[in-house]
């Protein structure tokens, strides 16, 4: 089965400071991904995701990650961060060919300093 | 945008009562899912669910818990003799299937705090 490491437990950055939050994964296959945000008692959001093609998504809220197949890797991207992006961060891996049992990670969270 | 409804958003239950939590998905998804995630630590897959039945699950999905889509718009999450353990977020999702070319992502709920006393 897939699975996700995050490895990062907890990152603090300035406000206005590029971001990079790290993912890697194991499967199989070329996987589906995504990169899910939760803010405190909140659902998730979807920020972005790869099915195939070209290897760097942009998602929303300024956000991009790229998908390097050679590192196992799928890291989230943001050239400034703002204050409004402190949250926990999930990677998530998707078995290809059918739309079943998505693993995450086990989040990154994110604190912006003033 | 069309939206997973989940209710109720906090539910609170005294150890070894039976429990429900209630799922609205898009209404011309296909695939079901629940997922839990206890406070501070990551999602887990529990159950999914295609053409009435289950087709996958995680060694969390014991038997004490069933899922069911009793009249074709709720999808619910029966957790028959809760335990301390059970506190947790649970979140349901749905899939709209395998689209050519891909896949789609998982539509998630906003969720149910389920706290056991």
């Amino acid at each position: 089965a897939q699975s996700v490491t995050q490895p990062d437990i907890h990152i603090t950055v300035s406000e206005g400071a590029s971001l990079e939050l790290r993912c890697n994964y194991s499967y199989g296959a070329t996987p589906y991904l995504f990169w899910y945000v939760q803010s405190p008692g909140q659902g998730l959001q979807l920020l972005l995701k790869y099915f195939s093609g070209d290897t760097l998504v942009q998602g929303i809220k300024g956000f991009e990650a790229e998908f390097k197949r050679s590192q196992s890797s799928f890291n989230l991207r943001k050239p400034s961060v703002h204050w409004s992006d402190a949250a926990e961060y999930f990677c998530a891996v998707g078995a290809r060919g059918r739309n079943n049992d998505m693993r995450f990670g086990a989040g990154t969270r994110l604190t912006v300093k003033p | 945008e069309p939206e997973v409804t989940q209710t109720p958003s906090h539910q609170v239950t005294q150890m070894g009562q039976e429990v429900i939590l209630r799922c609205v998905p898009i209404s011309n998804h296909l695939y079901f899912y629940w997922y839990r995630q206890i406070l501070g630590q990551k999602v887990e897959f529990l159950v999914s669910f295609y053409n009435n039945e289950i087709s996958e699950k995680s060694e969390i999905f014991d038997d004490q818990f069933s899922v069911e889509r009793p009249d074709g718009s709720n999808f619910t999450l029966k957790i028959r003799s809760t335990k301390l353990e059970d506190s947790a977020m649970y979140f349901c999702a749905s899939g709209p299937g395998v689209i050519s070319p891909g896949n789609q992502p998982q539509h998630f709920g906003d969720g149910t705090r389920l706290s056991i006393l």
